[in-house]
């Protein structure tokens, strides 16, 4: 019954090939997000959602793009992954943009 | 500047103490306040939020807006309360909200 999955939860990917991560959520949540999470570091929030509005963060570098088709989907692109971008990656959502998230497994991401 | 403060990266403390994680924040509003934890191999979970004022696994958080925090306390730990604890504020800004996380602590409770 996982409410945000996300997938793979494992993903190699090489130096300046493209990738892309999914969460999906089961919740009809209005918000999702994206988190990126290097090790023993807060999460650090990359955009959101409310809905099918865009939010980036202003230190979001323009490598890191995504989409939102439909309300239980939401994808993380990384154009052209450096090595600096091998990290946990975190989806999470919200019923609304104030309220608590929930946040999928992540999947973690290495670039070779 | 808007930040979540978190001073101890690690706090170690014996089962049946007190534990008490400190959470200090920097926002120019009202913003909402959360405790997150994640557990061993397990997703980041909330685990309590200030508006609610409840008490979840023995844990209370009370927010001071005068001293700007908001500090998770339990009166005897236990060792199944090992993990990160994250303190987390959102507010509106900008028209948007922002979200921002500290650094987090780990909490060990040893037997």
């Amino acid at each position: 019954d996982a409410m945000v999955i996300q997938n793979p939860r494992y993903q190699v990917t090489q130096f300046g090939k493209p990738v892309t991560l999914s969460c999906s959520q089961t919740l009809n949540h209005n918000v999702m997000y994206w988190y990126q999470q290097k090790s023993s570091q807060a999460p650090k929030l990359l955009f959101h959602y409310y809905d099918k509005d865009f939010n980036n963060e202003a230190d979001t570098p323009d490598n890191f793009q995504s989409r939102r088709p439909n309300t239980s989907f939401c994808f993380l692109d990384i154009r052209s992954p450096g090595l600096g971008d091998a990290a946990m990656y975190l989806c999470a959502t919200s019923r609304e943009q104030r309220y608590e998230q929930y946040f999928g497994p992540g999947t973690r991401l290495t670039v070779t | 500047a808007q930040r979540v403060t978190q001073p101890e990266k690690l706090l170690s403390v014996f089962k049946g103490a007190p534990v008490e994680l400190k959470c200090n924040y920097s926002y120019s509003g009202s913003p909402e306040l959360f405790w997150y934890v994640q557990y061993s191999r397990q997703r980041l979970q909330l685990l309590l939020r200030h508006i609610s004022r409840e008490s979840i696994k023995g844990f209370t958080a009370d927010l001071n807006k005068g001293e700007t925090s908001f500090h998770l306390k339990k009166p005897f730990a236990q060792e199944e309360d090992s993990a990160m604890y994250y303190c987390a504020l959102s507010g509106p800004t900008s028209g948007t909200y922002k979200y921002i996380f500290g650094t987090g602590t780990r909490l060990k409770v040893l037997a």
